[in-house]
């Protein structure tokens, strides 16, 4: 049973659109949710990150809103660009370390 | 600046064999993690190590083992492998701090037939 769950499992958006991916977990221990950015033959990377005592945190095209009360986030890609095509992660942890719990993943690909 | 290294990148095994997937980085991090990758499953934690001679098991850690004896090493030992072990295996590190960032290797993939 997965304790994050992660939808769509892909996504086509054309260039200068919005993506949006949506994650949804059980756990309220969670405190600490992470989205990881991976290229084709790379690892994951850490994109941006945020913590429940904000409901959203922007760091250039990439937004996170988040829903404590719904247990529920999402990350927004606005404008998007062929250069954001990868694997996208969500995540969660609890208090006690770095032990993370990911979603299923989506697969984003901006068309020209 | 290397950061996490894995080899090897690719290994096909026979159902049976064993074999170690090898993980350093040179980032002094306490932690360290294994997962695998699959399809619509995500990562998911194989075993982690919190420091040199600490080890503890993650969401799947079954036909899996792992040892620490050095901050830069981490290798995961398949005993006997078994086609569901057929994945993408990723070690990662952090410093032992609160949410620290996780640095993934680049991958080994491997196929067990």
């Amino acid at each position: 049973q997965q304790q994050v769950k992660q939808s769509p499992q892909s996504l086509i958006v054309q260039k200068g659109g919005i993506s949006i991916i949506n994650c949804a977990y059980e756990n309220t221990a969670f405190d600490y949710f992470p989205w990881y950015q991976q290229f084709p033959g790379k690892g994951p990377a850490l994109l941006i990150a945020i913590r429940p005592d904000v409901s959203e945190k922007k760091e250039g095209r990439f937004t996170i809103s988040f829903n404590k009360s719904a247990k529920q986030f999402s990350l927004h890609i606005m404008d998007s660009q062929p250069g954001d095509s990868a694997t996208y992660f969500c995540a969660a942890s609890k208090a006690a370390g770095n032990k993370l719990t990911f979603g299923g993943g989506t697969r984003v690909l901006v068309k020209p | 600046n290397a950061g996490v290294t894995q080899t090897p990148k690719f290994q096909v095994l026979k159902t049976g064999q064993s074999m170690t997937l090898q993980c350093a980085q040179d980032m002094n991090h306490e932690y360290m993690s294994w997962y695998r990758q699959d399809p619509g499953m995500g990562l998911r934690l194989i075993h982690y190590s919190v420091g040199a001679g600490i080890t503890d098991q993650g969401e799947v850690p079954n036909g899996y083992n792992v040892s620490r004896s050095t901050t830069e090493d981490f290798p995961l030992r398949l005993l006997s492998a078994a086609p569901s072990q057929t994945s993408v295996y990723f070690c990662a590190s952090s410093e032992q701090s609160l949410h620290g960032e996780l640095f993934f290797g680049e991958g080994s993939r491997l196929t067990v037939l």
